[in-house]
């Protein structure tokens, strides 16, 4: 049992449309999250590394936020585009520790 | 180029033939792992490293070996390879040893033990 938990497992969002998912990991015990996008065929690539609570991060159209009380972190896209679809993955770390967790990842596709 | 590479891409093996995949990194990075891909699962981390001769178990070390003898390369040993270690590969460095900082990930390798 995954104990960083992502949702949803996947969606479908129109061109052009937004949308956003859930990465959730225990608020007990933080030290930073990562997220990560990782297109069919391909390796993850590194999307933001996040550390303090109320985080945000933008690149691009894409953005997170960062709730380390509640342990729950969003991945929005704004304007979504046929190249965004992929997974995205977050991967969670243990105070003082350097074990990464990963999620189960949000698979996105995004129609033409 | 600043990369990741891993050697083999794809290896069709038997059960218990002894095998290694190389991980090679360019960054100068301190911190290396090992991670399997399984269905449903997710990513898996097997082992790490936060710099030469320092490894740690991840959260799936049973099976698996490592080393870090030079700080570029992080080799993964399979000493007796068994079905339930097919799998997709990937190895990953990142600058940092504390883990904030963003891991880069070589290219995968698929393995399938018969």
């Amino acid at each position: 049992i995954l104990n960083v938990e992502q949702s949803p497992q996947s969606l479908h969002v129109q061109e052009g449309d937004s949308t956003n998912f859930t990465c959730s990991f225990p608020s007990s015990n933080f030290y930073a999250l990562h997220w990560y996008r990782w297109e069919t065929a391909k390796s993850p690539e590194a999307l933001f590394v996040m550390t303090l609570n109320g985080d945000e991060k933008k690149k691009g159209q894409i953005s997170a936020t960062l709730n380390t009380k509640e342990g729950y972190s969003y991945l929005y896209i704004k304007g979504s585009q046929p190249e965004d679809s992929a997974t995205y993955l977050c991967a969670h770390i243990k105070a003082a520790g350097n074990k990464l967790t990963f999620g189960g990842g949000t698979r996105v596709l995004v129609k033409p | 180029e600043a990369q990741v590479t891993q050697n083999p891409r794809y290896l069709i093996t038997v059960t218990g033939k002894k095998l290694t995949v190389t991980c090679s990194q360019n960054m100068n990075h301190e911190y290396m792992s090992w991670y399997r891909q399984d269905p449903g699962l997710g990513l898996r981390q097997i082992y790490y490293s936060m710099n030469v001769e320092v490894t740690d178990k991840g959260d799936v070390p049973e099976g698996y070996k490592v080393s870090r003898k030079e700080k570029r390369n992080f080799p993964l040993i399979l000493e007796s390879p068994s079905p339930n270690q097919t799998s997709l590969y990937f190895c990953a460095s990142s600058f940092r040893w504390t883990t904030q900082g963003e891991q880069y990930f070589g290219p995968g390798t698929r393995l399938t033990v018969t």
